[in-house]
């Protein structure tokens, strides 16, 4: 079992719909957990991060901690053209020297005119 | 603020030579990472410094790849000699202590033929 798991997608959305990007996780022992966003050809980018159970929002996205169920979840409303590109979860364990991120493959999201 | 800097941007090589990759984090930031993301998959982190310390290598091919933080500031990672499966992106980041957030260089891209 893969440490952290993402459906690859394509996920595909209309322009101003609600996109639902999904992660679970193995480690019972994490910690945190984020979401980063890679456009084609560039580097990830921190967009959101969630420490406890239950809603974080921040503007348009939505991130979503069910340790019980080793499952975190982002959400993005109104979704924009702009928002098109691979969305990554990324959980964090606890190693002597703390701060070990481990990322999924990615779920690719487009988002249609 | 600098971001993260890295170079070269692109590198080009054939099988069995090898190749050297530069890092610079952002100013103050006493964590530094190397990142090895091949196409259609998430970052994988290949060594994590604390100032000039070496944290994780546990991921790291030692017969072929090595890494280098002398100073506490840049590092250079290298790969000796190259082979076909190391073409992927090299991802520098960097953390303040205390702080979670990773912030990404822009990537090296590396084609080996």
């Amino acid at each position: 079992q893969k440490e952290v798991e993402q459906n690859s997608g394509p996920l595909s959305v209309p322009e101003g719909a609600i996109a639902s990007l999904n992660c679970t996780y193995s480690d019972r022992v994490s910690q945190s957990f984020f979401w980063y966003r890679q456009y084609s050809g560039k580097s990830p980018e921190l967009i959101m991060s969630i420490y406890s159970n239950g809603d974080k929002e921040d503007g348009r996205f939505t991130a979503q901690l069910n340790k019980a169920s080793q499952y975190v979840s982002l959400l993005i409303r109104d979704s924009q053209p702009s928002d098109s590109a691979t969305y990554l979860c990324a959980v964090r364990v606890l190693t002597g020297g703390g701060n070990k991120l481990t990322f999924g493959t990615g779920t690719q999201l487009k988002v249609e005119l | 603020e600098a971001g993260v800097a890295q170079s070269p941007r692109y590198k080009i090589i054939e099988k069995r030579q090898s190749v050297a990759f530069w890092c610079n984090p952002i100013s103050g930031h006493a964590t530094l990472y190397w990142y090895q993301q091949i196409l259609g998959q998430g970052p994988k982190l290949l060594i994590q410094f604390q100032n000039n310390g070496v944290v994780d290598d546990s991921q790291l091919p030692k017969d072929r790849f090595s890494a280098e933080r002398l100073k506490g500031v840049d590092s250079t990672l290298k790969i000796q000699p190259a082979k076909l499966e190391d073409s992927a992106v090299y991802l520098c980041a960097s953390s303040s202590p205390g702080v979670e957030t990773q912030y990404f260089g822009p990537g090296t891209r590396l084609l080996v033929l």
